[in-house]
């Protein structure tokens, strides 16, 4: 089953701006993560926030959690032609066996 | 180099036939997972082990199964009674399997039916 989905399903804006992906879940969570895929390759792991943190920073990545409302965002500032990809969150219920649940991604283009 | 190798990179199916899928680690981690991915959706749990001779279905175990004789490598065969094995599989290890830890994946098998 899909614990999370992403919002929106493709997102496509200019270098140099900000790129905000939402992630909405639907039941209590231990942790959650956030994965980029290129086109035909593996997933590669970003960040990972439990559930009794708000914010993360890594880098140009700005990750939030709000448990109250189910939901999750991840924001990539001043985007480059790189970062064209596809992102994933990833949860992993409360009392669960420990395993991801993934949601659908979001195809990120960022144009040059 | 370390990391998982998944081979091959392309792999046809024939009808009813078997195929087995490659995945090798030498990061010497404990657990090692098996995921299917469809075009444009996220991905699915087929199987995981979190220790050598053993291992758990996941979401999507039917049609598929599995071996862990040893801690780097964990194949995947895709049995005949598999209906849509069309997809892109994925393999990915953690040190533990035990929760809050990264996945490392590999570079995936486009299998495809003929």
């Amino acid at each position: 089953s899909q614990q999370g989905e992403e919002d929106p399903q493709a997102l496509s804006i200019q270098e140099g701006e900000n790129a905000t992906m939402n992630c909405s879940y639907k039941t209590s969570i231990n942790n959650l993560q956030w994965y980029r895929q290129n086109s035909g390759r593996g997933l590669v792991h970003l960040i990972l926030i439990r559930s009794n943190e708000r914010e993360k920073h890594s880098g140009r990545l700005r990750v939030t959690l709000d448990t109250s409302k189910k939901s999750s965002s991840l924001l990539i500032t001043a985007s480059r032609a790189a970062d064209t990809a596809s992102y994933f969150c990833a949860t992993e219920a409360s009392g669960s066996a420990r395993q991801l649940t993934f949601g659908s991604g979001t195809q990120l283009t960022v144009l040059p | 180099d370390g990391g998982i190798t998944q081979s091959p990179k392309y792999l046809f199916r024939k009808e009813g036939q078997n195929v087995t899928l490659s995945c090798e680690q030498n990061l010497n981690h404990d657990a090692m997972y098996w995921y299917r991915q469809d075009p444009g959706q996220g991905l699915r749990l087929i199987y995981y082990s979190q220790i050598v001779n053993d291992f758990q279905k996941g979401d999507i175990a039917e049609g598929y199964s599995v071996s862990r004789e040893k801690k780097e490598s964990f194949p995947l065969t895709v049995t005949s009674a598999q209906k849509n094995p069309t997809a892109f599989y994925l393999c990915a290890s953690s040190w533990t399997g035990t929760g809050a830890e990264k996945l490392f994946f590999g570079s995936g098998t486009q299998l495809s039916v003929l």
